[in-house]
């Protein structure tokens, strides 16, 4: 069965500091990788998608960086934390890109002070 | 771009009662819709999908298709409050080659 793991659970981070949040998946290989965020209660808003090592989309301009350094990882990240950063990042897997149920991680809620 | 409205925003239904969630897109190319489920703290959950004009029954949940009014929808059968949770429309398989989601609906189901 496949598993998807998102660190941290949680953070709390000062504005222009930098952050790295990571994913990964087991129990599959050559995973569609996505990232999304979501504002507390809000719709889920993709970032990033990758099909495969070292191959990442941006979707929407957000001061976020993403990169994919294993098959198995996914990494969201930037150097200077903004206000509107904070919210819910989910990371999530399918089969097809974009046209596939997409399964998502537990999520890392981010507060931006 | 491809635009995914829900209604209603908020839905609270009795313990047993019917649930209905509606979703309305504005790309006819799309070809792929899901409905996902997450309660509070969590990631969300695939419900269903559904591909083709018509329903699709599973369990307690149905969902509608129809293509050509740009409209999707859910029914949830005699709804428990474990089902209060806030439901996503999503669709993909449009010209951008993107999923989207809706802004989704809380239902609150009242013991």
């Amino acid at each position: 069965a496949q598993t998807i793991h998102q660190w941290p659970v949680a953070e709390i981070k000062a504005v222009g500091s930098p952050l790295s949040l990571g994913c990964t998946i087991k129990g599959k290989s050559s995973p569609n990788l996505y990232w999304y965020w979501q504002a507390t209660g809000g719709t889920l808003q993709q970032l990033f998608y990758s099909i495969t090592v070292g191959q990442v989309e941006s979707v929407v301009q957000l001061n976020l960086s993403a990169s994919r350094p294993k098959d198995d990882q996914f990494i969201l990240s930037t150097e200077k934390l903004l206000l509107s950063h904070s919210g819910f990042y989910l990371c999530a897997w399918s089969l097809h890109i974009n046209q596939d149920t997409q399964y998502f991680g537990p999520g890392t809620r981010l507060l931006v002070l | 771009q491809q635009k995914v409205q829900q209604s209603p925003e908020s839905l609270i239904v009795p313990e047993g009662g019917m649930a209905s969630l509606n979703c309305t897109f504005s790309d006819r190319n799309s070809q792929y819709f899901w409905w996902y489920r997450q309660h509070s703290g969590e990631g969300p959950k695939a419900l269903m999908s559904i591909f083709s004009n018509g329903d699709k029954k599973e369990g307690r949940f149905t969902a509608h298709l129809n293509k050509a009014s740009l409209h999707v929808s859910l029914h949830i059968k005699d709804s428990q409050p474990s089902d209060s949770a806030l439901y996503f429309c999503a669709v993909s398989g449009n010209s951008n080659n993107r999923i989207f989601f809706g802004d989704g609906t809380q239902l609150v189901v009242k013991p």
